[in-house]
């Protein structure tokens, strides 16, 4: 079946510092791979995208690179803010198959 | 602008009564889904449809119930049968066919009191 694993959390970093949350997925076919971020009490917005090998998504000075060898769609970010403290869910579809498989979630904390 | 409208943004309800969530999009979306969100977890789906009068049960569909009248509309209904109801509910959908993901409502908190 379908599964996508995320890095456990919390992350705790200080403002500037660089992030990596890592996302690996299992799946049986070539998928398309989501970040989605969710601030306090809302709903789930998306962050980038990624449909192909190789692709990169990014938004916001946040990256993720679609690496089909290593089955990775790890989210990067050069320079956190405080603003950036939210839960990140990385996740995937298959064509033809609309339903998402999410990850977990990471939340991530920003310390001024 | 297009979009997809969740109400109340809060609910109470007391044990033993049934109590209905909204969820409506103007998005022309044909697939809607539910999904639940309990502190600190992630999201378990509920219930999805994909087409009009058509929907399938997600992996906790137990005490929970839904209708697919119109294509806008993709109500919940949190029954009494459900044994631990106080959650967030988030609503969300997608184009039958695409690779750009859901687009989700800004949740539901329901608590039983």
């Amino acid at each position: 079946g379908n599964s996508v694993t995320q890095m456990e959390g919390p992350v705790t970093l200080s403002e500037e510092a660089f992030l990596t949350i890592n996302c690996t997925y299992t799946a049986t076919g070539y998928p398309s791979l989501f970040w989605y971020v969710q601030y306090p009490g809302e709903g789930l917005q998306l962050l980038l995208k990624a449909t192909k090998a190789d692709d990169k998504g990014s938004n916001k000075g946040f990256e993720a690179t679609y690496r089909k060898e290593t089955t990775s769609f790890h989210l990067e970010k050069g320079s956190v803010q405080v603003s950036d403290s939210a839960v990140y869910f990385c996740a995937l579809s298959l064509v033809g198959n609309e339903k998402l498989t999410f990850g977990t979630g990471t939340r991530l904390t920003i310390i001024p | 602008d297009g979009g997809i409208t969740q109400s109340p943004k809060y609910l109470f309800r007391k044990e033993g009564q049934n109590v209905t969530l909204s969820c409506e999009q103007n998005l022309n979306h044909d697939a809607m889904y539910w999904y639940r969100q309990d502190p600190g977890q992630g999201l378990r789906l509920i219930y999805y449809s994909q087409i009009v009068n058509d929907f399938q049960k997600g992996d906790i569909a137990e005490g929970y119930s839904v209708s697919r009248e119109k294509k806008e509309s993709f109500p919940l209904t949190v029954t009494s049968a459900q044994k631990n109801p106080t959650a967030f509910y988030l609503c969300a959908s997608s184009p039958y066919v695409s690779q750009d993901g859901y687009t989700f409502g800004s949740g539901t908190r329901l608590t039983v009191v």
